[in-house]
C-alpha cells in the first residue's frame, strides 16, 4: 500500500511549456485534490474530484486543468507555465466528506 | 464561505515547556476540524480531528485538541514540547453542509522548540 504518490519531485519549466504532474492513489478513495503551497499562503485548493469522470474547480484553478478517467489517476496539467506557478504542489485524497485526507510528498516546480 | 486563522506566524517554545498552537474557524454550518503537521521537504501528515462527541480529541505523537463551539476554536496542544515537534502546523475545517467536502486550510504556523 504505496498512499499518495507523485511524480516528478522537482520540476524546472520555461515560461510557456507545459506539463503534467502525476498522482495516483492505491487506496480506492473517492475524492481527490490538488493544492498548491506557497509562503505564508498555507495551502489552496486548485481543483478536485468526488469519483471518476467528476471534477470542479477550487479556489486558484486559472492556468490549470484536470481529469479523472480513473478512480487511482489524477493528474494535474499547466497548460502554459508562468513564474507565478512556482510553488509546491500536493495531491490529496480520502474516502469520504468525514474521513482523513492524506496527502503526497509533494511536487516542487520552478518556472523561469 | 469557510476560512480558518492562525494567528500566528510562528511559536517559540523550550523543551519539556507546554505548547499551544491556536486556530480559529469560520463556516455556515458545523465544522469538521483537521490539525496537520508538515516537515521540511515532506507532504503534510495527520495529526487528528474532531468529527462529533467529546471536545477533547487526542491524536498522535502526544497531542490534543480542544473544539470550543462558543468561541470557534480548535487549539493544539501538548503538555511537554520536544524538539522533534518543530515543524509547521495547518489547521483546517470542512463544513458538514458542504456535500463536496472542500478542506479549508489555514496559513501555518511554524512551531520552534529549542532545548
Amino acid at each position: 500500500n504505496a498512499g499518495v504518490t507523485q511524480t516528478p519531485k522537482f520540476q524546472v519549466l520555461k515560461t510557456g511549456q507545459s506539463m503534467t504532474l502525476q498522482c495516483a492513489q492505491d487506496m480506492n478513495h473517492e475524492y481527490m485534490s490538488w493544492y498548491r503551497q506557497d509562503p505564508g499562503m498555507g495551502l489552496r485548493l486548485i481543483h478536485y474530484s468526488v469519483g471518476a469522470g467528476i471534477t470542479d474547480q477550487g479556489e486558484v484553478p486559472n492556468g490549470y486543468n484536470v481529469s479523472r478517467s480513473t478512480t487511482e489517476d489524477f493528474p494535474l496539467r499547466l497548460l502554459s507555465a508562468a513564474p507565478s506557478q512556482t510553488s509546491v504542489y500536493f495531491c490529496a485524497s480520502r474516502q469520504g466528506p468525514q474521513e482523513t485526507q492524506y496527502f503526497g510528498p509533494g511536487t516542487r516546480l520552478l518556472v523561469l | 464561505a469557510q476560512s480558518v486563522a492562525q494567528p500566528e506566524d510562528q511559536v517559540n517554545v523550550a523543551e519539556r515547556n507546554p505548547l499551544t498552537v491556536k486556530c480559529t474557524y469560520s463556516v455556515s454550518g458545523n465544522p469538521y476540524l483537521f490539525w496537520y503537521v508538515q516537515y521540511p521537504n515532506r507532504g503534510l501528515q495527520f495529526l487528528l480531528k474532531y468529527i462529533t462527541g467529546d471536545n477533547l480529541v487526542k491524536g498522535s505523537y502526544g497531542f490534543e485538541a480542544e473544539f470550543n463551539k462558543s468561541q470557534t476554536s480548535f487549539h493544539l496542544k501538548k503538555p511537554s514540547a520536544l524538539v522533534s515537534d518543530s515543524a509547521l502546523y495547518f489547521c483546517a475545517v470542512r463544513d458538514r453542509g458542504d456535500s463536496w467536502g472542500k478542506l479549508q486550510f489555514g496559513a501555518g504556523t511554524q512551531v520552534v522548540v529549542t532545548p
